[in-house]
């Protein structure tokens, strides 16, 4: 069975610094991996997703994610932050014909002025 | 495009009270899934519908049951509500069991 690990559970920043949250998975067959964002009192929506191809996945609002199949690591990183990317950051993994998506416990990023 | 409905928004139920929260999709999705969110312990799954007339036990089943009479519809039960079911619900929705999911806003329930 796959399983998902965030490493951090609260990363604070100050406003336009770089930040990197850490996502490693565990699977023993090909996986789909995925960030996703929650906004406070939301849903939440996709940021981006590796499905195959190249290793390096841009999303919205800026972010990128690498996947590192060797690592099996799956980092979300954005190279200057802002105020409204305070928000709650989950890593997510699913694989090839399985029936759901196993989600990590939570990154909270804090931005501050 | 509404996409993914969750209703009620907010709910206080006393402990041994039911309820039912309703989940409705738009996009003709076949999977459906219900969450729970409580703090440090990321979204676990409660049970999930891949298709009409499906259901299936996700990662913490205990105490919910679920019906998936229609396809846009997935409803979660709750029996006889005990404190520790206090939590955020969500449901999603997706086309697949490995493709993106879509989320509702959340339903907010406590139990007292």
């Amino acid at each position: 069975a796959q399983s998902v690990t965030q490493l951090d559970s609260q990363v604070p920043v100050f406003e336009e610094a770089p930040v990197e949250l850490r996502c490693n998975y565990s699977s023993s067959v090909s996986v789909y991996l995925f960030w996703y964002v929650q906004y406070p009192n939301q849903g939440l929506q996709l940021l981006l997703k590796y499905l195959s191809g190249s290793t390096l996945v841009k999303g919205i609002n800026g972010f990128e994610a690498e996947f590192n199949k060797s690592q099996t690591s799956f980092h979300l990183r954005k190279p200057s932050v802002h105020i409204s990317d305070t928000a709650e950051y989950f890593c997510a993994v699913s694989v090839t014909g399985g029936f759901k998506t196993i989600f990590g416990a939570g990154t909270r990023l804090f931005v501050k002025a | 495009n509404a996409g993914v409905t969750q209703t009620p928004k907010f709910r206080v139920l006393k402990t041994g009270q039911s309820m039912t929260l309703l989940c409705a999709q738009d996009m003709n999705h076949e999977y459906m899934y219900w969450y729970r969110q409580d703090p440090g312990m990321g979204l676990r799954l409660i049970h999930y519908s891949v298709g009409e007339g499906t259901t299936a036990k996700g990662e913490v089943p205990d105490g919910y049951n679920v019906s998936r009479l229609k396809k846009q519809n997935f409803l979660l039960g709750l029996e006889s509500a005990a404190p520790s079911q206090t939590s955020v619900y969500f449901c999603a929705s997706s086309t697949s069991g490995f493709t993106e999911a879509f989320f509702g806003q959340g339903t907010r329930l406590t139990v007292v």
